[in-house]
């Protein structure tokens, strides 16, 4: 089976600081890694994705996201917070042997202050 | 392009009522999926439409949810009777392409309360 953790419930930091969000994953076959966030009353809002390639992979909004194998891990990072990016972080992983579901994690609060 | 969009966007029912949630795709977006959130967890899948045949609802939690996706369109997930834990948020998606690889599109949800 598939599963996704997102150790913190929220994490916050200061407008103009570096911000990590955490994510580890465990999946039998190759993993697809995703990151979506989800602002106030609306849906999830695709972020970037890990399938192949550099293990670096850059999204939208100025995040971006390293893909650590022996860890396996995908943490999200951007190097300079701004209010604005305030909302709920989802880290998703699919197996990517054959077709299976994409599995969601419980979501990390990221509040940033001015 | 128009977004997903899902009806209503909150319902309050008591326990024994019927719901149906309606979520329109995107145009084109073949690959159709139904994801739930309860308070503070994971978003748990539920299942996923390809046109109108179900690709796959081995997360449906049980007999009393029935989604339906007749000529491909618009889905619908109804629950009957509703039950308290099935309160939630209910988050439908699309895609162009399946196998999730694609990103998926989501609506805004829909917030239901069971009393």
């Amino acid at each position: 089976a598939q599963s996704v953790a997102q150790p913190e419930d929220q994490v916050n930091v200061a407008e103009g600081n570096p911000l990590t969000v955490k994510c580890t994953y465990s999946v039998s076959g190759n993993p697809y890694l995703f990151w979506y966030v989800q602002y106030p009353n609306r849906g999830l809002q695709f972020l970037l994705k890990y399938i192949t390639g550099d293990n670096l992979v850059k999204g939208s909004y100025g995040f971006e996201a390293e893909f650590n194998k022996s860890q396996t891990s995908f943490h999200l990072k951007k190097p300079s917070a701004l209010v604005s990016d305030s909302a709920l972080y989802f880290c998703a992983v699919r197996d990517g042997r054959g077709y299976s579901t994409l599995t969601f994690g419980k979501g990390t609060m990221l509040l940033v202050s001015p | 392009e128009a977004g997903v969009t899902q009806f209503p966007s909150h319902s309050v029912i008591e326990k024994g009522q019927t719901v149906t949630l309606r979520c329109d795709p995107i145009s084109g977006h073949d690959n159709l999926y139904w994801y739930r959130r309860v308070m503070g967890k994971e978003i748990k899948f539920l299942l996923h439409f390809v046109k109108e045949s179900k690709q796959d609802e081995s997360g449906m939690p049980n007999n009393r949810f029935l989604a339906e996706r007749t000529g491909g369109t618009y889905s619908t997930l109804k629950v009957q009777p509703a039950e308290l834990e099935d309160s939630g948020v209910y988050f439908c998606a699309s895609s162009l392409q399946g196998a999730f690889n694609s990103p998926l599109h989501f609506g805004n949800g829909t917030r239901l309360t069971v009393t």
